[in-house]
């Protein structure tokens, strides 16, 4: 089993509707969580972490569930500029090291 | 403030050759990183440096060779470049500590080995 995974889509979304992402690890050890947004051909940036009380920025949601080892991101009234692929990444507690394990990603279309 | 730079951004070699992609940094960052995204696989962790002079394996390091002698520094060296390390390679820095995994790419570079 992957250490990080996630649907990868793609999410073909109209204009204004609420869309929704998880990703689950496995590692029980893992520490920090994080989303990233990736816009084709670019690199990696960071879209937020998520706290383990949930976090929002906006029209993002970002929330963690220890029990079942998720973590998930909602966007709503999703916007053309949304589109992009959406990374979700891992650390894993006392590696120290602060390695990003990161899922492959799930692509979101954003349609007129 | 450039931020984070990678040279050179596009690069074509030869199977065999030596090839040298360098990442800087200048936010003084302690951590920075080296991956490697292909598809299929997603974005995999060459190499790490916690501090100058300090450097550890990540996932996927045979083939590539780092060092981090100053601190906004940390060239990634292919001894003998396969066709296998086709790829686009981004560099990465963290503040670490509770930032740790905050962490802030370079634009990449487009390595194609033919």
């Amino acid at each position: 089993r992957k250490e990080v995974e996630q649907d990868p889509g793609p999410f073909n979304v109209p204009e204004g509707a609420t869309v929704a992402f998880n990703c689950t690890y496995s590692n029980s050890a893992s520490q920090s969580f994080f989303w990233y947004r990736q816009d084709c051909r670019k690199e990696p940036k960071l879209l937020m972490s998520v706290y383990s009380s949930g976090n929002e920025d906006g029209r993002f949601t970002a929330q963690l569930n220890r029990a079942s080892q998720y973590i998930s991101l909602l966007i709503r009234d999703s916007k053309l500029s949304d589109s992009a692929t959406y990374l979700c990444a891992v650390t894993i507690s006392g590696a120290g090291s602060y390695q990003l394990t990161f899922g492959k990603g799930t692509k979101l279309s954003v349609i007129p | 403030d450039a931020g984070i730079t990678q040279s050179p951004r596009y690069k074509i070699t030869e199977t065999g050759r030596q090839v040298t992609l360098m990442c800087h940094q200048t936010w003084s960052h302690s951590y920075m990183f080296w991956y490697r995204q292909d598809l299929g696989h997603g974005l995999r962790l060459i190499y790490y440096s916690a501090a100058a002079d300090i450097t550890d394996k990540g996932e996927v390091p045979d083939g590539y060779v780092v060092s981090r002698s100053k601190t906004e520094n940390f060239p990634l060296t292919l001894e003998s470049a396969t066709r296998s390390q086709t790829s686009v390679y981004f560099c990465a820095s963290s503040e670490g500590g509770l930032a740790g995994g905050e962490q802030y790419f370079g634009p990449g570079t487009r390595l194609t080995v033919t």
